[in-house]
């Protein structure tokens, strides 16, 4: 099944500092989301982009999707240590019969006071 | 709004016994999953319901795991027996919109060590 693959798997920064984490999948899509999870907690929904759409904001988050390469980024804009969590794509195949979120591996993000 | 609640946040069991675990969605939403997410991994889908009917479940190891929703709205999954390898975080979510094509809102998990 597709699965969305992120990169680097760890990254870690001071605050202050911008953070960018890659996903690259392999099939057509619908849509591409953007979760964080904390440690020990659930996954909270950051940010969704669709396949039509090639960049998006939502506060200090910037997601970019490019379609032809098959990858999209998550940019965090001046690091805070509250941002340390896994963070973790999700793709959906486009046409699917039913449709179900897909979750990469994830890339942890340290971000150090 | 209140989120999705699991219960409970941790569970111990040996090898071959049987455990259980309970979700509650955000209210009115009718799409459910359970996933599971081991240690290092992503969290791969079990099972989805849309109100109380299956309609994803290829994922499920149903000699062993089996999942209800009864009503439409709880629902519980059971492992039984377990084995070593059922050692992982499940997570229970629910959308408004059938399918993925909104944002998942994800209960806290169950953490399950199976020894």
């Amino acid at each position: 099944s597709q699965q969305g693959e992120e990169d680097p798997q760890a990254l870690s920064i001071q605050e202050g500092e911008n953070a960018t984490m890659n996903c690259s999948y392999k099939t057509s899509i619908n849509n591409l989301q953007w979760y964080r999870q904390n440690s020990g907690r659930g996954l909270v929904h950051l940010i969704l982009i669709r396949s039509n759409e090639r960049e998006k904001h939502s506060g200090r988050l910037r997601v970019t999707l490019d379609t032809s390469k098959k990858s999209s980024s998550l940019l965090i804009t001046a690091s805070r240590a509250a941002d340390t969590a896994s963070y973790f794509c999700a793709t959906v195949n486009y046409g699917g019969s039913q449709g179900n979120l897909i979750f990469g591996k994830g890339t942890k993000l340290s971000v150090k006071p | 709004e209140a989120g999705v609640a699991q219960s409970p946040r941790y569970k111990i069991i040996e090898k071959r016994q049987s455990v259980a675990f309970w979700c509650n969605p955000i209210s009115g939403h009718a799409t459910l999953y359970w996933y599971q997410q081991i240690l290092g991994q992503g969290p791969k889908l079990l099972i989805q319901f849309q109100n109380n009917g299956v309609v994803d479940d290829s994922q499920l190891p149903k000699d062993r795991f089996s999942a209800e929703r009864l009503k439409g709205v709880d629902s519980t999954l059971k492992i039984q027996p377990a084995k070593l390898e059922d050692s992982a975080v499940y997570l229970c979510a629910s959308s408004l919109v059938r399918g993925p094509w909104g944002g998942y809102t994800f209960g806290s998990g169950t953490r399950l060590t199976v020894v």
